[in-house]
């Protein structure tokens, strides 16, 4: 399965500034993930990185809070925008392959954001 | 939209059986995963049902029935190492996966 290099693993961070979360995958991948995790929570999927086009946001998340870049089949950032104490959480990238759905998806190993 | 249910906390014994029940409702259901996480770290892939029956994999099977929207992990033979949360997963139409609120499965002695 993939590897995937998630960075940074935790930062804090004052209110009203932004933070951009890399993932870099070691093989190219179809299908890349964003997810929050809030203490105690299960995971929440925020959005699919699409290479080359704009991210496609679930409910609930919009491009001005999260905007998300993927240039390549390799790479994407995350980015946490005007961040508030709410935003405090881990967030988790995730990549998978359609045919090869029988081995799972794979996360990184989160970033962990505290909002002060 | 997805509705996921499954129980939110089951304590076994070490050596024993515990079973998790997820129910889901999702539109362009394409398979049911099961996640395991342990506290602090990413969660680790499971199992993968994308047709009905029971999928066996050493002390950790899954059950898949798509009419009812119930999926099952069963964990035999607990070893402390066990206690983590599962989550059940549903994949949907874009090959998302929704997750569940997840189990928190206690371990003792």
């Amino acid at each position: 399965s993939a590897v995937i290099s998630q960075k940074p693993s935790r930062d804090i961070c004052q209110r009203g500034t932004s933070l951009t979360i890399q993932c870099q995958v070691d093989s190219q991948v179809t299908m890349m993930f964003w997810y929050r995790q809030q203490p105690g929570q299960s995971l929440t999927l925020i959005a699919t990185a699409n290479q080359g086009s704009e991210a496609t946001y679930e409910s609930g998340f919009v491009i001005d809070k999260f905007p998300i870049s993927r240039p390549n089949l390799t790479f994407s950032t995350l980015t946490v925008s005007n961040m508030s104490p709410e935003d405090s959480s881990i967030y988790l990238c995730s990549v998978g392959e359609p045919g090869r759905t029988n081995y799972g998806y794979t996360f990184g190993s989160g970033t962990r954001l505290t909002v002060v | 939209g997805q509705n996921i249910d499954q129980p939110t906390e089951m304590t076994a014994t070490e050596g024993a059986i515990v079973q998790i029940n997820c129910t889901y409702q999702t539109s362009g259901f394409n398979g049911l995963f099961w996640y395991q996480q342990h506290a602090g770290e990413a969660p680790t892939f499971l199992s993968y049902n994308v047709l009905d029956g029971l999928e066996e994999k050493g002390r950790f099977s899954s059950f898949l029935s798509r009419s009812k929207g119930y999926s099952y992990l069963l964990l035999k033979e607990l070893q402390m190492k066990d206690s983590a949360s599962y989550l059940c997963a549903p994949g949907a139409a874009g090959n998302k996966l929704t997750f569940g609120g997840g189990t928190r499965v206690l371990v003792k002695p």
